[in-house]
């Protein structure tokens, strides 16, 4: 267990659903982040969160809506997705600061199928 | 961008041998991560070398950092078949950048 968590881990939805994906993170870090996974592609960053503000957007489309109500909670909000956001979505976090470098936890992520 | 680029795509090898994977980017780098995933699931954080050093160890893992030619390379000594699992390099800092992957296969 890396003290990161994500629920659901799987989800199948249809392309007219709203869902939320959430993860937690019980290290005390203050910064987290959504990525996606698909197949035979690099792990895309889609968000970022620092200090509970939104630091990147990686042109990901307005279908995706994350929230960070807390510096150990992230939400990413779904609705009317594609077939082709089918993936696997990963949540991390790490620790910033000045003397810190960045290394990531990454909870198990939530396999999503969209119909 | 700093996108890491790991060689081979896939490596199938027996236990006992040692198996090397190797990265390359594009930009200057502060430190460089390797990162290995098991399938679907999370990313699990092996080892960071930092851009003044040159080798690193950790247990079965000896990393390799050459910034004059942009890459880095990850051994792994005596593999067993729990290191099957993809392995992954990241560079950056608040916005790390993957690579692909490779793919290592240890077959008992």
């Amino acid at each position: 267990e890396t003290g990161v968590t994500q629920t659901p881990r799987h989800l199948v939805m249809g392309m007219t659903n709203k869902k939320s994906l959430k993860c937690e993170q019980h290290l005390g870090h203050n910064a987290m982040y959504w990525y996606k996974q698909s197949a035979k592609k690099p792990l895309e960053l889609m968000f970022v969160y620092s200090l509970e503000e939104r630091v990147e957007n990686n042109s990901v489309p307005s279908r995706f809506s994350p929230e960070c109500p807390n510096s150990s909670h992230l939400f990413l909000h779904l609705h009317t997705l594609q077939p082709e956001d089918s993936a696997l979505y990963l949540c991390a976090s790490s620790q910033e600061g000045l003397s810190s470098y960045n290394e990531q936890f990454f909870g198990p992520g939530t396999r999503l199928t969209v119909l | 961008s700093q996108q890491g680029e790991e060689d081979p795509q896939a490596l199938s090898i027996q236990e006992g041998e040692n198996a090397t994977m190797n990265c390359s980017y594009k930009t200057s780098i502060n430190n460089l991560q390797w990162y290995r995933q098991n399938s679907g699931r999370g990313l699990v954080h092996l080892i960071l070398i930092r851009s003044n050093e040159r080798e690193k160890h950790s247990g079965r893992l000896r990393v390799t950092l050459d910034t004059s030619k942009k890459s880095s390379s990850l051994l792994i000594t005596a593999s067993r078949a729990a290191d099957t699992a993809s392995y992954f390099c990241a560079t950056g800092f608040q916005k790390l950048v993957f690579g692909t992957g490779t793919r290592l296969l240890v077959s008992p």
